[in-house]
């Protein structure tokens, strides 16, 4: 069936520090992978996402990865400030006959950036 | 903000109990995708509207039903409720090719 995996569930980093969260998908039809910011009391909150025929994206502090071979995404967050906080969650996603996407949620992220 | 709204924030149910929660979607958006998500997991797709037909169903059992109108704003109902049912209820508003933009939830508590 459909499953992704991710890890860590939880993640400290000192502020200014790197993070690195990775993913791991099944379905090898899933063609877009977005992930999403959730803070406490929210709803997800879109901060970068990558198709499958790239194999990596960058915007400013954040930048995400994908292995198509290996079925593997990662999301890298450098110079991590405070603000940075909260849980996030990757998704793999395959494209319906309507040209609209499924997602497939991780289990989430807890990232704390320690001041 | 995403321009997505759910009502409402926050309920409080009876198991047995039917409920109907509603979402209305971003402009320019004909899609509508409800997902249930379990306190410290991730969201789970419960099933799809795109252009007032379910477009995509997971696992969940039928008494999860939805709708979606003609403005494309979408209801999610959840007859006999049960225990199990308490989760953040989230809806995500998209088109054809585009990220799907959530809204802030329903919270509903069953007990």
């Amino acid at each position: 069936g459909e499953n992704v995996e991710q890890h860590p569930s939880t993640l400290s980093v000192q502020e200014g520090d790197s993070a690195v969260i990775k993913c791991t998908y099944s379905d090898s039809a899933s063609n877009y992978f977005p992930w999403y910011k959730q803070e406490l009391g929210k709803g997800p909150q879109l901060i970068i996402d990558i198709r499958s025929n790239v194999g990596e994206k960058k915007d400013q502090r954040i930048a995400v990865t994908l292995n198509k071979t290996a079925k593997h995404f990662s999301l890298h967050i450098t110079e991590t400030q405070p603000e940075d906080s909260a849980v996030y969650f990757c998704a793999a996603s395959r494209t319906l006959s309507s040209g609209t996407y499924k997602y497939i949620f991780g289990t989430g992220t807890r990232l704390k950036v320690l001041a | 903000e995403t321009g997505v709204t759910q009502s409402p924030t926050h309920l409080i149910k009876t198991r047995g109990q039917q409920v109907t929660l509603r979402c209305s979607s971003q402009s320019g958006h004909n899609t509508v995708s409800w997902y249930q998500q379990a306190l410290g997991q991730g969201p789970q797709f419960i099933f799809q509207y795109y252009r007032e037909e379910e477009n995509g169903r997971g696992n969940f059992p039928p008494r999860f039903s939805g709708l979606q109108f003609p403005n494309y704003s979408s209801e999610l109902n959840v007859n006999a409720l049960e225990l199990d049912d308490s989760a953040l209820y989230l809806c995500a508003s998209s088109s054809q090719n585009t990220e799907a933009f959530f809204g802030q939830g329903t919270r509903l508590t069953v007990v």
